[in-house]
């Protein structure tokens, strides 16, 4: 059981490249979401997904793109990556719609350069 | 839209005493949870204490507590016998009991120093 798995921990990006961060896990979760970190900030809600085929966005998508055609996997894409997407990315999933556990992701470091 | 706010961005406490952070929401719901997430230097979310609204009983967990006053919309935590090991961010977190289970909205954070 590896919980909540994030992959690349770390990546550096030019201004403009577009890349995927991946997300899986394998406890059977049908509620996935996605955060940003930033400097002397909360996490702040990107996408969430409550089941596969369904996402819907959060606080701040923009410029982020996801999918879910797996109960596993929700990666999370950037198209057009900028210096203000440079963040660490957390993923987060729960079984039940109380969420009462919720599990994190050890995070993405991206830098955009 | 609910908020959190965190209006302590750091913090300090001496080793084996005691430390209050404080954390306030804003929400016009009446039914949700609320936790305290700690944030080592590694960066991994650890869950320290949830809140169930509904339950009037403040959570414990060992060193840890909450005094949740619902009406003032206030849930501070205190960590007692502070160790150095609880140094780390601290992040206050709201959760709709509406809403799908992972999304939650986060405080600013409170960075707490534990001197030795």
């Amino acid at each position: 059981n590896a919980g909540v798995t994030q992959t690349p921990k770390f990546q550096v990006l030019k201004t403009g490249q577009s890349m995927t961060l991946q997300c899986a896990q394998d406890m059977n979760h049908e509620y996935m979401s996605w955060y940003r970190q930033d400097p002397g900030m909360g996490l702040r809600l990107i996408h969430y997904s409550v089941g596969a085929g369904i996402t819907d966005q959060g606080e701040v998508p923009n410029g982020y793109n996801v999918s879910r055609s797996t109960t596993e996997d929700f990666p999370l894409r950037l198209l057009s990556a900028a210096p203000s997407q440079t963040s660490v990315y957390f993923c987060a999933s729960s079984y039940s719609f109380q969420g009462n556990t919720i599990y994190f992701g050890e995070g993405s470091w991206l830098t955009v350069v | 839209a609910q908020t959190v706010t965190q209006s302590q961005p750091e913090m300090s406490v001496q080793e084996a005493e005691t430390v209050t952070l404080s954390c306030t929401y804003d929400t016009s719901e009446s039914d949700y949870y609320l936790f305290w997430y700690k944030q080592p230097p590694s960066r991994q979310m650890i869950l320290v204490i949830r809140q169930e609204a509904y339950k009037q009983q403040n959570a414990t967990e060992n060193r840890f507590s909450v005094n949740f006053q619902k009406a003032a919309k206030s849930f501070s935590l205190k960590i007692s016998d502070s160790q150095l090991g609880d140094a780390a961010m601290y992040f206050c977190a709201y959760r709709s009991a509406e809403t799908s289970g992972s999304r939650l909205t986060f405080g600013e954070g409170t960075q707490l120093t534990v001197n030795p």
